[in-house]
């Protein structure tokens, strides 16, 4: 159980496009998912909180018009990078929790990353 | 004060030996204490949690020792095997409230024959 998917796995654009990257919990309601960004060797660094219904939030330095996140339902939520520029690439995690009362409140699952290349 | 240190950076254990990896924190708030194992390429697995409740988890050959008072928790790979070589993160957070977890830099784990 508790297993959470992204797509694409990885995806190479044009400098300029706006590239869309889905999660999805498939077997478990999330009220709220995670995105995260990971340069090579390094930790995860959070990027927004998104919960089901309402505004994501952004942690502090990140570009809200820049990376625009929607979590439209308990199963999915999206990350869409605008106008991207190579320094824009790096690896996008999410994750999700469990819909409270459901599951353990605390634990994050992770999905499997998209790889993102902008040239 | 939201800090998660973790050491070391790197780690090279024989097969069959054990892997000990630390982490220390600052903001006693922090009630959840998971680890995370990352493959190349892959997003992070949970790979055991605990508590500040008790003081030792084990799940398998996985054990998490926690310290409170010392404001310490560790992670123990038992008979380490070459299929343990990973990134192992260790995190924190608060159960309730703010839901964040806050990350180690990460220790890469070489298991060598």
């Amino acid at each position: 159980g508790a297993v959470v998917s992204q797509h694409p796995s990885w995806v190479i654009c044009k400098s300029g496009t706006s590239v869309k990257i889905e999660c999805r919990s498939l077997d478990f309601q999330a009220t709220t998912m995670f995105w995260y960004r990971q340069f090579p060797k390094q930790s995860l660094m959070l990027m927004a909180t998104s919960n089901e219904g309402s505004k994501a939030t952004y942690e502090q330095g990140v570009e809200k018009d820049k990376f625009l996140i929607n979590h439209a339902s308990l199963t999915l939520s999206t990350l869409t990078v605008t106008s991207a520029h190579p320094e824009d690439s790096s690896f996008y995690i999410c994750s999700a929790r469990y819909r409270q009362g459901l599951g353990p409140p605390e634990t994050q699952y992770f999905g499997p990353g998209t790889r993102l290349l902008v040239l | 004060q939201q800090q998660v240190k973790q050491s070391p950076q790197s780690l090279i254990v024989q097969k069959g030996g054990i892997s000990i990896i630390n982490c220390a924190y600052e903001n006693t708030a922090f009630d959840y204490f998971p680890w995370y194992q990352q493959f190349p390429g892959k997003g992070p697995a949970l790979l055991i949690a605990i508590r500040p409740d008790v003081s030792e988890k084990k799940e398998g050959r996985f054990t998490i020792s926690f310290n409170k008072s010392a404001k310490q928790f560790s992670l123990h790979i038992m008979d380490s095997q070459p299929g343990d070589s990973a990134t192992y993160f260790c995190a924190a957070s608060m159960r309730f409230g703010n839901e964040k977890l806050t990350f180690g830099t990460g220790t890469r784990l070489t298991i060598i024959p």
